[in-house]
């Protein structure tokens, strides 16, 4: 079964802190890992996904097979990242368009 | 590449009634998928079309949801005798002129009363 776990609803850090949210995935197969984010009143839009290993914003994943695990990291958080985020993943077949399963969010809300 | 509208954004209708929201993505791609969001909760998959061809549903979308793109571009769901669980946001979504990413749009709120 496709399931995509994160374990905090919410998370609140300082500004200029280190920030990590927490995404593990359960699939039978090679998934492709996606954080996607939703500021306030925006659409979702995509962050970053594990294949193109690219840092956006700050922010990088690291794909961690052994554990399945696609947790986000920052090292300094600014006001501005404060917003829902999603880890999603699907499957390889389509190169990137196949459906997407998500995980229930995290609100990150960084503090000045 | 933002390009996936929905319309309306939002509806409030009684029990019983039915709604339709239109989706038209981005242009030049063949699959279109729709999303039900709920508070709390990430976006759920319902269903996808590849051009006109439904091609998978989710146990998500009872016999009261129905969802058409009869030209293969823009799409609609009509969900019949609406029920106050069917209140959430509605998704649609597309991939990007390259195929490698998915678009979603603002999404259609809506509430059953």
């Amino acid at each position: 079964a496709q399931r995509v776990t994160q374990p905090e609803k919410l998370l609140s850090v300082f500004k200029g802190a280190p920030v990590e949210l927490k995404c593990n995935y359960s699939y039978s197969g090679s998934p492709e890992l996606f954080w996607y984010v939703q500021y306030s009143r925006q659409r979702l839009q995509l962050l970053l996904r594990h294949i193109s290993r690219e840092s956006i914003k700050g922010f990088t994943a690291d794909l961690n097979k052994g554990e399945t695990s696609f947790h986000l990291k920052k090292p300094f958080a600014q006001e501005e990242d404060s917003a829902m985020y999603y880890c999603a993943l699907s499957g390889r077949r389509g190169g990137g368009s196949e459906k997407l399963v998500f995980g229930k969010g995290t609100k990150l809300t960084v503090n000045p | 590449d933002t390009g996936v509208s929905q319309n309306p954004r939002h509806k409030i209708t009684k029990r019983g009634q039915n709604v339709t929201f239109r989706c038209d993505p981005i242009s030049e791609h063949n699959r279109l998928y729709w999303y039900r969001q709920t508070l709390g909760q990430g976006p759920e998959f319902l269903t996808y079309f590849q051009n006109e061809a439904q091609l998978e549903k989710s146990r998500l979308l009872s016999d009261r949801f129905s969802a058409e793109r009869p030209k293969g571009s823009f799409s609609t769901l009509e969900i019949q005798r609406t029920e106050q669980g069917d209140s959430a946001m509605y998704l649609c979504a597309s991939p990007g002129r390259r195929g490698n990413t998915i678009y979603f749009g603002e999404g259609s709120w809506l509430t059953v009363v």
